[in-house]
């Protein structure tokens, strides 16, 4: 069974830019979860979505969204990018039940200079 | 607030010498305890979900334990190929339907031949 897929794996953008990362789920998933990594802050929560509803948002600035698709993929945006905003953005599929276990894919590593 | 702390956050063994991570956590409810280990710049790789105080999980020379306030991944006869950073999230009871997973910061663990 193919894995969670996510495009592009690198992007570099300057401050002000917007970017759109894509995320294929597993087959079957239907929840999608992004999460921000950083040195500083670890693993956060942005959002999930479960059948193309948000289900739950983190603590970020709505400059940062998201949607999900019939067939289950997801997209999330950030808009006018701060320096801030690198790191790199994973995104997890599950079935979509409480406690479920989530699968990762391999992340888009965003560099905003 | 919930959250979840891992010790200590760097370790270094000797190829051979087992040891112990400690993931401790505050959550007025626990759905669900996951492990992952993170190789660099790829996403976290599951490991082992852990329900309810006293369960046990095993995989290769890996052992997960659980207790009300604190799981433990154990290593028994580390090799190189073990070295990585391992992740511990909680799942907390409440907060509705949703997958959301709260992050410890992780340990780094090289093993050295």
């Amino acid at each position: 069974k193919a894995g969670v897929t996510q495009t592009p794996r690198y992007l570099i953008k300057t401050r002000g830019q917007q970017v759109t990362l894509s995320c294929s789920p597993i087959s079957g998933h239907r929840s999608v979860s992004w999460y921000q990594q950083t040195p500083g802050q670890g693993l956060q929560f942005l959002f999930e979505y479960f059948s193309e509803t948000q289900r739950n948002k983190g603590n970020f600035p709505g400059r940062f969204s998201g949607r999900q698709f019939s067939n289950s993929r997801s997209e999330m945006n950030v808009s006018t990018l701060e320096l801030g905003d690198s790191a790199l953005y994973l995104c997890a599929s599950s079935r979509g039940g409480n406690a479920e276990t989530q699968y990762f894919g391999p992340g888009t590593r965003l560099l905003v200079l | 607030e919930d959250q979840v702390t891992q010790s200590p956050e760097a370790l270094r063994l000797q190829e051979g010498e087992s040891s112990s991570l400690n993931c401790s956590y505050t959550v007025s409810g626990l759905r669900g305890l996951f492990w992952y280990r993170q190789d660099p710049g790829k996403g976290p790789e599951f490991l082992f979900t852990l329900y309810s105080a006293g369960e046990e999980k095993e995989k290769e020379r890996l052992k997960a334990t659980l207790t009300k306030k604190e799981s433990f991944l154990h290593i028994t006869a580390p090799k190189p190929e073990d070295s990585a950073t391992y992740l511990c999230a909680i799942r907390p009871l409440f907060g509705g339907a949703t997958n959301k997973l709260i992050f410890g910061t992780g340990t780094l663990l090289a093993v050295q031949p």
